[in-house]
Formats: structure tokens, sequence, C-alpha cells
């Protein structure tokens, strides 16, 4: 699996976008970028995944560069309930998903 | 839909003793993920299932472990004997194979504390 780089922390203004980068330089062709994030103490939760093309759903949309070797979450309009833990993951498929430590957000007031 | 549900959300028991966790899955989804966070070592799958059958038991830590699903609506995940480097939240997951968001949906996992 593709390894991916992500900041340890970053703050966000409230009603502000969050711009949450990833850098996955070793991802091959069939590889995804998901993404997921967990609130404390709950469980992941599903936010996003693209293969080449940008992606927007009702939570978030997924830049992903032309050459794929990065990409960046946009949270539009970030809200306290978006503190969490934000994880990037590249995989064929997200049967064996391997979390790594993530980027932590603070929206702040 | 309830989502998936874990049973207990908090357990503690004594080393040695016999722990089992349990896990409903979403309603048609047909594979279920067990996952394991400590502060150590992060989130790790554990085991996953597809259609009741384990498919890759790969990151179960040792034979002290054990996961069965004996149908498409329950799973447990069993520890004997428990010892106190097992304390963590043990997640369970499941999934529907495609559709556009074919993705795991976790449930709010089981806090578990060995003394």
């Amino acid at each position: 699996d593709a390894k991916t780089t992500q900041p340890p922390s970053m703050d966000c203004a409230e009603g502000r976008a969050a711009n949450l980068p990833c850098n996955h330089s070793t991802i091959s062709g069939n590889e995804y970028v998901y993404w997921y994030r967990q609130i404390h103490s709950q469980g992941p939760q599903y936010i996003i995944h693209g293969l080449k093309n940008n992606e927007t759903n009702e939570m978030a949309s997924l830049i992903i560069t032309e050459d794929r070797k990065s990409s960046t979450l946009i949270l539009p309009h970030a809200t306290l309930r978006d503190t969490a833990v934000y994880y990037c993951i590249v995989r064929v498929n997200d049967y064996k998903l391997s979390f790594g430590a993530g980027t932590t957000v603070t929206v702040r007031a | 839909d309830a989502g998936v549900i874990q049973s207990p959300r908090h357990e503690v028991t004594e080393m040695g003793q016999e722990v089992t966790l349990r896990c409903k899955p979403i309603s048609g989804h047909d594979y279920l993920f067990w996952y394991r966070q400590t502060m150590m070592r992060g989130l790790e799958l554990l085991i996953y299932f597809n259609n009741n059958v384990p498919i890759d038991d790969s990151g179960m830590p040792e034979d002290r472990f054990s996961a069965k699903m004996p149908n498409a609506s329950f799973s447990t995940l069993k520890i004997q004997p428990s010892e106190p480097r097992d304390s963590a939240v043990y997640f369970c997951a499941s999934r529907k194979r495609g559709g556009r968001t074919d993705t795991q949906y976790f449930g709010p996992g089981t806090r578990l504390t060995v003394l």
C-alpha cells in the first residue's frame, strides 16, 4: 500500500473552509484515495474517496492532483462538530484499511 | 437503520478472564470487520469476514484472540485469557459490496479494560 503523509494537526476558524493536505507520492494507478474521520470517542466515519477525478459529496470535496501524488480534502464551511482526527488512506479497496496518525483538526469559534 | 451495534460499550475485567465482545452489522451488509485502537498502535484491523466466512485474520495478535460469525447478523470477538495489554477500544464495522458508497460503517466501539 502507498504510504501517506499528513500534517499532525491544524486549526480552522468556524465557518471558514478547512483544507487538509495529504501526500501519497508512491500511489499506484489502481489505488484510491480514501478519507475517514474520527470524532472523539466515536468510530471512524467515511467521508469521501476518489481515484483520479475530483469528487464532491454532502460532506466534503476531494481534490486530487493530476499526477495523483497528493490530494486535499476540503470542508467548505467548518463547524465545531467537524473537530476530529482526519485520516487519508490509499488502497486498492477499503477491505483492509490501515489508519495512520492522521491530522487532528480543531475548529475554533 | 440503527447502524452497527456493539455490546457491551464498556467492559472491565481482571487478567485471565474470558472476554466476549459482540457485534450486529447493518442489515444486508456482507462484510464485517473487527478493529482495535490503542494510543500506541492506532487503529489496526484484526480480522474481516465476507458472507460469514473469515477472509483475513492476519491482524489477530495471537491465539488468545478468536472471532466468529455464526450468521449474517451477529459476530463475536473473544479473548481468552485476557491480559492488561489487551486494553483498548474494539470497533466493529460492516460494509455492503457495490454501489457508489461501498465503504465501511463503524460501530461505537467497546472500551475494554483488563486489570
